[in-house]
């Protein structure tokens, strides 16, 4: 199992641009999550999907949409890039059973110029 | 709304020194209570959770934690530190909302440690 994955791994933007971080998880969870991460910040949600066809916002929203496109992938998009939104962004899976563990991707690391 | 403190940006200990890294959370009910662990440039793998029952916890890599519902905390411990375990620490709290888990995570404390 190869459990979160996301792509890609880097990515430069200027400002104004547009792009599409995607995420899979192989596990069946239900949940799925996208943070970000800033230095002395922690992680801060920007939107989740509780299950297939539903998503909600989070703490920090404005700037992204999201899409669950399929149980297995949830992706997150930035329509106009701001340098506001350089970070590094994790998604994350869970299933509302007694564990409730979230498992994490390796991150995606987004500079916009 | 819950809500995480972690007192502490940095810690710095000698390697095979105790342990001890600060939580405190803000919640109205019993609280689910976790432990992240991230090594740089990775993502957060669970140490530990706390949902019911003994209040001390065993988690992974030789930790435990013990959740005191008087002064609202879940401190992590470790016994004797390795050099392995300089990273990034979070403690979260979670609420289910509806159908989904919702965790707040705290700011992170970063653990350094010295030969």
């Amino acid at each position: 199992n190869a459990g979160v994955t996301q792509t890609p791994k880097f990515q430069v933007l200027k400002t104004g641009q547009s792009m599409t971080l995607q995420c899979a998880q192989d596990m069946n969870h239900n949940s799925m999550y996208w943070y970000r991460q800033d230095p002395g910040m922690g992680l801060r949600l920007i939107y989740y999907s509780a299950s297939e066809g539903t998503t909600d916002k989070g703490e920090v929203p404005n700037g992204y949409n999201v899409s669950r496109l399929n149980k297995r992938e949830f992706s997150l998009r930035l329509e106009s890039a701001a340098p506001s939104q350089t970070s590094v962004y994790f998604c994350a899976s869970s299933e509302l059973d007694s564990s409730y563990e979230q498992y994490f991707g390796p991150g995606t690391r987004l500079t916009v110029t | 709304a819950q809500s995480v403190t972690q007192p502490d940006i940095h810690i710095t200990v000698s390697e095979g020194a105790s342990l001890e890294l600060r939580c405190n959370y803000s919640y109205g009910a019993t609280p689910y209570l976790f432990w992240y662990v991230q090594s740089p440039g990775q993502g957060l793998q669970l140490l530990l959770k706390y949902f019911s029952g003994d209040t001390l916890v065993q988690g992974i890599k030789g930790f435990e934690a013990e959740f005191k519902r008087s002064q609202s905390s879940f401190n992590l411990r470790k016994p004797s530190v390795h050099w392995s375990d300089a990273a990034e620490y979070f403690c979260a709290v979670g609420a289910q909302t509806g159908g989904s888990y919702i965790p707040t995570f705290g700011r992170g404390t970063s653990l350094i440690v010295h030969p």
